[in-house]
């Protein structure tokens, strides 16, 4: 089993609609947890963080861990062409633990 | 801001060639971070450098792959010799002193696109 897994898609949606990638994972010591938007021919940039459990919220963003089932999520309201991107779910121990990404999902918004 | 800078941007070579990848991080940060992104694939860390010493370099090929930090700011990742498997994108990313916190926020470079032949 990898340690954090994703949906690769591709995803395909209207714009406008609401948009909902997860990642599973499972190693129990991860603490952070982290989205990265990664446009083609471009390096990661990040999007949202969370720390343990929870919500979060950022405008049109909103990311969700459930450490109990070990699974988290981003969604995307009013969903917009320009976010067609590779969203990373990527997530961290503590101290010096490096940071493991997941395989990443391919969006695409059609106008 | 400036970001980070790496170059080359594109690379290609044939199997058992050598081939050097440049960095240059945001001014001030003292983490910085190579990553290799197979294609399909998240980026995987292949060394992480806390100034010029490193931190974890337990997933990097060390028969073939070597890389350094010197004065701690720009580092260098050399791959000698490169084979098939070896293509990919190649990420640099920096961050601000972890001091034993996350590293959440990192910034990445656009990266070195890596085709061997």
């Amino acid at each position: 089993q990898k340690e954090v897994e994703q949906d690769p898609g591709p995803l395909s949606v209207p714009e406008g609609a609401i948009v909902s990638l997860n990642c599973t994972y499972s190693n129990s010591a991860f603490q952070y947890f982290m989205w990265y938007r990664q446009y083609s021919r471009k390096g990661p940039e990040l999007l949202m963080y969370t720390y343990s459990s929870g919500n979060k919220e950022d405008g049109r963003f909103t990311a969700q861990v459930d450490k109990s089932s070990k699974y988290i999520s981003l969604f995307i309201r009013d969903s917009q062409p320009s976010d067609s991107a590779t969203y990373l779910c990527a997530m961290e121990g503590t101290s010096y633990d490096k940071v493991i990404f997941g395989p990443g999902t391919s969006l695409s918004v059609i106008p | 801001e400036a970001g980070v800078a790496q170059s080359p941007r594109y690379k290609i070579i044939e199997k058992r060639q050598s081939v050097a990848f440049w960095c240059n991080p945001i001014s001030g940060h003292a983490t910085l971070y190579w990553y290799q992104q197979i294609l399909g694939q998240g980026p995987k860390l292949l060394i992480q450098f806390q100034n010029n010493g490193v931190v974890d370099d337990s997933q990097l090929p060390k028969d073939r792959f070597s890389a350094e930090r010197l004065k701690g700011v720009d580092s260098t990742l050399k791959i000698q010799p490169a084979k098939l498997e070896d293509s990919a994108v190649y990420l640099c990313a920096s961050s601000l002193d972890r001091v034993g916190g996350p590293s959440y926020e990192q910034y990445f470079g656009p990266g070195t696109r890596l085709t061997v032949t």
